[in-house]
């Protein structure tokens, strides 16, 4: 069974400060990753998706990476903002199926 | 480019009831799932439509049940409510491409719902 783990669970950092949030899953075969943004209250917003073939994907100060034999990816935040503050899920859609299956988020936030 | 609308956004029922959300996915998109989320938790899986047809279902008892129409809109529907069943459901909607499974999902707001 497919589960989906992030660390740490909430962040708290000062502005400028570059930062990485760490997802783990427990099974290899997937097809795609992908991280999302939620603030409070709202839906989800995709940041970046990284299909099961590619290692990394690149937008703007974010990085997030694939290692899918050891069942991990971070998700790299440049020059953090306190705009950046919200909760960043990951999920990954295991090989055979539509669904995607989600961590419990880290919770960060940016101090000014 | 209109993204997933979801309607209404506050909802709330007594326990028993049944309850219809509603959803429009992105311009060109023709697949919607919905999933839910509890407080503090990810989101779950509950079913996904495609052609007006439910082709996946996450482990969620019978009372929640769907529909897409021919326009790819799409309704969940939750007969004889818990109070469990307080969270924020999430509609998302994606483009079928027919040679993976690889399409990213956009969500809409959600509808919050309420059992008291």
């Amino acid at each position: 069974k497919q589960e989906v783990t992030q660390i740490p669970a909430a962040l708290s950092v000062p502005e400028g400060e570059n930062l990485v949030l760490n997802c783990s899953f427990t099974d290899s075969a997937i097809y795609n990753l992908q991280w999302f943004r939620q603030d409070p209250g709202k839906g989800l917003t995709s940041l970046l998706l990284i299909q099961s073939s590619q290692r990394e994907q690149t937008s703007g100060r974010l990085n997030a990476s694939l290692d899918k034999s050891s069942g991990r990816s971070t998700l790299y935040i440049a020059a953090s903002q306190p705009g950046d503050s919200a909760t960043y899920l990951c999920a990954v859609s295991p090989s055979g199926t539509y669904k995607y299956i989600f961590g419990t988020g880290t919770r960060l936030k940016v101090l000014a | 480019d209109a993204g997933v609308t979801q309607s209404p956004t506050h909802l709330i029922k007594t326990r028993g009831q049944q309850v219809t959300l509603r959803c429009s996915p992105k311009s060109g998109h023709d697949t919607v799932s919905w999933y839910q989320q509890a407080l503090g938790q990810g989101p779950q899986f509950i079913f996904q439509y495609y052609e007006e047809e439910e082709r996946q279902r996450g482990n969620f008892p019978d009372r929640f049940s769907g529909h897409q129409f021919p326009n790819y809109s799409s309704e969940l529907n939750v007969n004889a409510l818990l109070l469990g069943d307080s969270a924020l459901y999430l509609c998302a909607s994606s483009l079928e491409v027919k040679s993976s499974y690889n399409s990213p999902l956009h969500f809409g707001n959600g509808t919050r719902l309420t059992v008291t």
